[in-house]
C-alpha cells in the first residue's frame, strides 16, 4: 500500500481565499484523523472520523474550518476564508479498525496564507 | 481528559552518547502510550507503544521506553545515538477503550545529535 496520501504537499494562498486539503487513507482503515502542527501549539487534533462519520470535531478552531469524508477512501479539510494564522502543516492519519493501535500519518500539507 | 507533558523542548547530545527523552501523562483511566518520530519534512512514524504486559518496551532503531504507572511516566531511551537520530520525538496517549480513540500528543522534543 502507498500509505496515507495527502495533497497538495505545499499550498500558498492569499488571505480570504478558500483552501481545500485532501487525504486518501490506507485502504481498509476505518478511522481518519486531521491534525494541525504549528511551532506555537504543536500537534492539535482537529477532527476525527470513524466509518466516515465525524466523531469528535471539538478541535476545529472555528466555523471557517470544515471537514468531510464522503466515502472510505477520501476526506477533505476546507478553510474558507483562509487567514494568515491558519498557516501550518496539516496532517492526515488513518487507523485500521480491527483492534489496531497504530496511526499511520501522511506526509502533510504545508499551508502558507499570505 | 488525558494529557501529555514533554518537559524538554530540545535535547542536544553527542554521537554515541546515551539519551533519555522524558514524557509524563495524566489520565483518570488506563491508557495506551506511544512514541512517534518525525524526520524533517516528513509525517510521524511509530517508534514503539505500550499497551499492556512488560513495562519495558522495545521499538525500532534501538529505542526503548519504560512505563512507570506510579510516576505516570513513559520515558524514551537509547544507549548510543547516531547522527541519523536527529529528529522530533512525540509522546502520545490514548484511552484504553473499545476501538481506537483520539491520540493526544505532547509538544515534542527535538533531539539534536552532533559529531
Amino acid at each position: 500500500d502507498a500509505g496515507v496520501i495527502q495533497s497538495p504537499r505545499h499550498e500558498v494562498t492569499e488571505m480570504g481565499q478558500e483552501v481545500t486539503l485532501r487525504c486518501k487513507p490506507i485502504s481498509g482503515h476505518n478511522s481518519l484523523f486531521w491534525y494541525r502542527q504549528t511551532m506555537m501549539r504543536g500537534l492539535e487534533l482537529l477532527i476525527y472520523f470513524n466509518n466516515n462519520v465525524p466523531i469528535d470535531d471539538s478541535g476545529m478552531p472555528e466555523d471557517r474550518f470544515s471537514a468531510k469524508m464522503p466515502n472510505a477512501s477520501f476526506s477533505t479539510l476546507k478553510i474558507q476564508p483562509s487567514e494568515p494564522r491558519d498557516s501550518a502543516v496539516y496532517f492526515c492519519a488513518s487507523v485500521s479498525g480491527t483492534g489496531s493501535t497504530e496511526a499511520f500519518f501522511g506526509q502533510g500539507t504545508r499551508l502558507t496564507v499570505v | 481528559a488525558q494529557s501529555v507533558t514533554q518537559l524538554d523542548s530540545q535535547v542536544p547530545v553527542f554521537e554515541e552518547a546515551p539519551v533519555e527523552l522524558r514524557c509524563n501523562y495524566s489520565s483518570s483511566v488506563s491508557v495506551y502510550l506511544f512514541w512517534y518520530v518525525q524526520y524533517p519534512n516528513q509525517g510521524l512514524q511509530l517508534l514503539l507503544k505500550y499497551l499492556s504486559g512488560s513495562t519495558l518496551v522495545k521499538g525500532i532503531n534501538g529505542f526503548e521506553a519504560e512505563f512507570n504507572k506510579s510516576q505516570t511516566s513513559f520515558h524514551l531511551r537509547k544507549p548510543s545515538v547516531h547522527i541519523s537520530d536527529t529528529a522530533e520525538y512525540f509522546c502520545a496517549v490514548t484511552l484504553m477503550n473499545t476501538g481506537f480513540q483520539k491520540l493526544v500528543f505532547g509538544t515534542g522534543t527535538r533531539l539534536l545529535v552532533s559529531p
